[in-house]
């Protein structure tokens, strides 16, 4: 159980265009998503938390209108990078707890992006 | 805000070694959680581990959250545990369960 779905595993896009990854629980319903970035050989750092239903709330430093985070229904979360550049290119990972803060967070396979 | 240190940043085993991976954090956490990244980047749910001592198979896990810290037991290692471990904490500073990863141990398992 618990299983946590993201898409797409590999994306290559050229500078400019904007790129969507989508977050799913499969068999649980997913109150919290979260969104990491992971950079080549560093730790994941949390970018945003999203409620379903309500807006997210970001991490110091990462740009709301470049990362807009949807949190639609109980089991999709989405991630949309808008107008890419070579800098936004790294791994993006998402994660959904089932609610309560004592509940573990399960996590998607990530994404990797490359913006040429 | 919380601070998390993983040791030893690197270690190199010969296949059938045991190795123990320290996570150590600078504050109170009121969850703990054990990851594995293999090498596609796929984060592995080890342990799910606030306090005590847990098992599965030949890894083993053990909180020790009155004194902020906590250990990855390995055993007879194989080359397909080769990958970062990650430790991570949830830090009640908001209304969410906000994970605070470490900085990871690469290991390198050889044949």
């Amino acid at each position: 159980g618990a299983v946590v779905s993201q898409h797409p595993s590999w994306v290559i896009c050229k500078s400019g265009t904007s790129v969507k990854i989508e977050c799913r629980s499969l068999d649980f319903q997913a109150t919290t998503m979260f969104w990491y970035r992971q950079f080549p050989k560093q730790s994941l750092m949390l970018m945003a938390t999203s409620n379903e239903g309500s807006k997210a709330t970001y991490e110091q430093g990462v740009e709301k209108d470049k990362f807009l985070i949807n949190h639609a229904s109980l089991t999709l979360s989405t991630l949309t990078v808008t107008s890419a550049h070579p800098e936004d290119s790294s791994f993006y990972i998402c994660s959904a707890s089932s609610g309560p803060s004592n509940q573990p967070q399960h996590f998607g396979d990530g994404t990797r992006l490359s913006i040429l | 805000g919380i601070q998390v240190e993983q040791s030893p940043p690197d270690l190199i085993l010969q296949e059938g070694a045991n190795s123990t991976l320290r996570c150590n954090f600078s504050d109170s956490v009121n969850n703990l959680q054990w990851f594995h990244q293999n090498p596609w980047g796929q984060l592995i749910n080890l342990f799910y581990i606030p306090s005590g001592t847990k098992q599965n198979g030949r890894l083993s896990a053990t909180t020790v959250a009155t004194e902020r810290y906590s250990l990855l037991y390995i055993s007879s290692s194989q080359t397909t545990d080769s990958g970062v471990y990650f430790c991570a904490g949830v830090n009640y500073g908001g209304a969410t369960n906000k994970l605070i990863f470490g900085t990871g141990t690469l290991l390198a398992v050889q044949p």
